[in-house]
């Protein structure tokens, strides 16, 4: 069965950096474009990154509200996707879920707050 | 950006009735390979989403034929030919053609 289970949430300060990650299995994962969606509290869903795969050479794509501070990346390998955040604002604090092909995780949460 | 708007945002029904869901797109979401990249999504209360359609009108796996999509250029629909219970909760609809990607607001499924 396919499964991708997000980790590495938590609660930061604003400015800081997180990084969180999403552990993906039951399918052929290097040959699957990745995804990150966030949803903040009693909002809607929020498209933020996707990552191709290797013959499209790992190309990315970013939200515009997060385009210069996150950063999306995988790891073949691992079966493993990231998600790297910088200079984190409130605005920022949501679940955040991976998704590919139709399925989704779990979610993970961030908070920035001071 | 592709903006989606969605009608109605919250819809009332009663079990075993039919209802549908519009999404209308700001542009056409035709892309230059042939596909259009729409999709809908339902979220339930407390979990996560769930893919229910994929380019415009191909069931997700595991989901019900009671669901189905429609649609081409900048306007879409989804119907519930016979609401069950456990078709409450929020609908998005989104697009995959133009980066950056966008979802609609969502539309409330609530019972009457």
């Amino acid at each position: 069965a396919v499964q991708l289970v997000e980790s590495g949430g938590g609660l930061v300060q604003p400015k800081e950096s997180l990084k969180i990650s999403c552990a993906a299995s039951g399918f052929t994962f290097s040959n699957a474009a990745m995804y990150w969606v966030r949803q903040a509290p009693g909002k809607g869903l929020e498209w933020v990154a996707r990552i191709r795969t290797k013959p499209n050479n790992y190309a990315t794509y970013y939200a515009d509200s997060v385009k210069g501070r996150f950063t999306i990346s995988r790891d073949d390998s691992k079966s493993m996707v990231y998600l790297q955040m910088d200079n984190l604002k409130t605005e920022d604090t949501a679940m955040y879920y991976c998704t590919a092909g139709g399925y989704w995780g779990q979610g993970v949460m961030v908070t920035v707050s001071s | 950006d592709v903006v989606l708007t969605q009608t109605p945002s919250i819809l009332s029904a009663t079990i075993g009735q039919s209802v549908s869901i519009s999404c209308r797109s700001s542009q056409s979401l035709l892309d230059s390979d042939g596909n259009t990249y729409l999709y809908w999504f339902l979220q339930r209360p407390g979990q996560s989403p769930q893919r229910l359609i994929y380019l415009v009108s191909n069931l997700g796996s595991g989901v019900p034929n009671r669901f189905s999509g429609s649609g081409s250029g900048t306007d879409f629909t989804l119907k519930i030919s016979g609401v069950e219970a456990e078709d409450l909760g929020v609908y998005y609809c989104m697009q995959a053609t133009h980066a950056p990607y966008t979802f609609g607001a969502g539309t409330k499924l609530e019972l009457k």
